[in-house]
């Protein structure tokens, strides 16, 4: 299976301090995607990393990719209350085919 | 919630009872999606369909049933056959060109089977 794995399962910071979040996956991969969910809604997606991608970046998040260790990292900065969701990660092999979500972080950002 | 809307919100259905989930997109998506999430849990493929009169099992297909004679279209009956219904049901659209698949999400419709 290509499950993305997240770590940790859960999160609890202050606002204003950055979250980190991590996925592993377990095959090759053409790109990878973090996608937000607040409780009990759907799934919002932040940002699209490709394999021959090492970094991106989207206003306050920050994504990286390493391919050799076939894990992804996604940085919030300066975080907020609002970030507070559930946070996932989705392995795309390409075109045509599907993702496979893992089990997803729970941020939680305490004011 | 991206164009696609879900209904009903919240569903309440009776042992034995087949169920119909409605999912409708207007950004002229060729691909939909249908995810099922436990509590506490990511998502589980159920059914995808790239095109038209066209779709293809996913991981968790037992019990469930899924037509696509429309583009905009991709509903999803639970049938008595699925055992442990009661989840949160999650459609979702990708467009599918230009290398462009990111999934646009609808808000989720809640079964539960009382």
């Amino acid at each position: 299976s290509q499950q993305g794995e997240e770590d940790p399962q859960a999160l609890s910071i202050q606002e204003g301090e950055n979250a980190t979040m991590n996925c592993s996956y377990k095959t090759s991969i053409n790109n990878l995607q973090w996608y937000r969910q607040n409780s009990g809604r759907g799934l919002v997606h932040l940002i699209l990393i490709r394999s021959n991608e090492r970094e991106k970046h989207s206003g306050r998040l920050r994504v990286t990719l390493d391919t050799s260790k076939k894990s992804s990292s996604l940085l919030i900065t300066a975080s907020r209350a609002a970030d507070t969701a559930s946070y996932f990660c989705a392995t795309g092999k390409g075109e045509g085919q599907n993702f496979v979500f893992g089990p997803g972080t729970r941020l939680s950002v305490l004011p | 919630d991206g164009g696609i809307t879900q209904s009903p919100k919240y569903l309440f259905r009776k042992e034995g009872q087949n169920v119909t989930l409605s999912c409708e997109q207007n950004l002229n998506h060729d691909a939909m999606y249908w995810y099922r999430q436990d509590p506490g849990q990511g998502l589980r493929l159920i059914y995808y369909s790239q095109i038209v009169n066209d779709f293809q099992k996913g991981d968790i297909a037992e019990g469930y049933s899924v037509s696509r004679e429309k583009k905009e279209s991709f509903p999803l009956t639970v049938t008595s056959a699925q055992k442990n219904p009661t989840a949160f049901y999650l459609c979702a659209s990708s467009p599918r060109w230009r290398g462009r698949n990111e999934q646009f999400f609808g808000p989720g419709t809640r079964l539960t089977v009382l």
